[in-house]
């Protein structure tokens, strides 16, 4: 029972590198979400993807982009990492934006240092 | 502005005794939903409890319990006979629409 899977666990960037963070969920959800979680500031919301074939900005979007390829999987993109983007990534889903009484499941999160 | 509110950045509270964590939002929204989520040391996130803002009678489950006051748009999370596996972060959230948002969390320590 996967649920939601992220790779990859860790990783270190220089300033200026790029990488795609990679999410995948097996339950069947419409809804997929990206966030990132410091210290003193809980959990805010990069992008989301309401359903397949959609996706809008949440509350700090700059610096990153996202690609939902299918119904299952959902990539966050860094073009030109900056050490203000060193946190711990979370994706999430859940089954539809419609169903407010759908919790959030979540992947494992990955940590990411930019130097 | 931020829409979810946890003003108790740490709390502390003896084992077996309840602990209540406090949660304020904003919504200008009819049709909502709030969360709490829990995220111990190893970093996982946990859905605990939901309440929805049409429901007239609080949420309960086991040793949660939810203490809705929607005209002072509160949502506090209740934990009754605190245990020590209860140290973590608890995070409350609000689903408005199609997106989820979250407070900043409080840390919860249990002292034996």
């Amino acid at each position: 029972n996967a649920g939601v899977t992220q790779t990859p666990k860790f990783q270190v960037l220089k300033t200026g590198q790029s990488m795609t963070l990679q999410c995948a969920q097996d339950m069947n959800h419409n809804s997929m979400y990206w966030y990132r979680q410091d210290p003193g500031m809980g959990l805010r919301l990069i992008y989301y993807s309401a359903s397949e074939g959609t996706t809008d900005k949440g509350e700090v979007p700059n610096g990153y982009n996202v690609s939902r390829l299918n119904k299952r999987e959902f990539s966050l993109r860094l073009e030109s990492a900056a050490p203000s983007q060193t946190s711990v990534y979370f994706c999430a889903s859940t089954r539809g934006a419609g169903r407010l009484n759908s919790p959030l499941h979540f992947g494992n999160g990955t940590r990411l240092t930019v130097t | 502005a931020q829409k979810i509110t946890q003003t108790q950045p740490g709390m502390f509270v003896q084992e077996k005794e309840a602990v209540t964590l406090d949660c304020t939002y904003d919504t200008s929204d009819q049709s909502y939903g709030l969360f709490w989520y829990k995220q111990p040391s190893s970093g996982e996130m946990i859905f605990l409890i939901y309440q929805g803002s049409y429901d007239e009678q609080n949420a309960t489950e086991g040793r949660y319990s939810l203490n809705f006051q929607k005209a002072r748009k509160s949502a506090n999370l209740v934990i009754s006979a605190s245990q020590l596996g209860d140290s973590a972060m608890y995070f409350c959230a609000m689903r408005e629409g199609r997106k989820t948002i979250f407070g900043a969390g409080t840390r919860l320590f249990v002292k034996a």
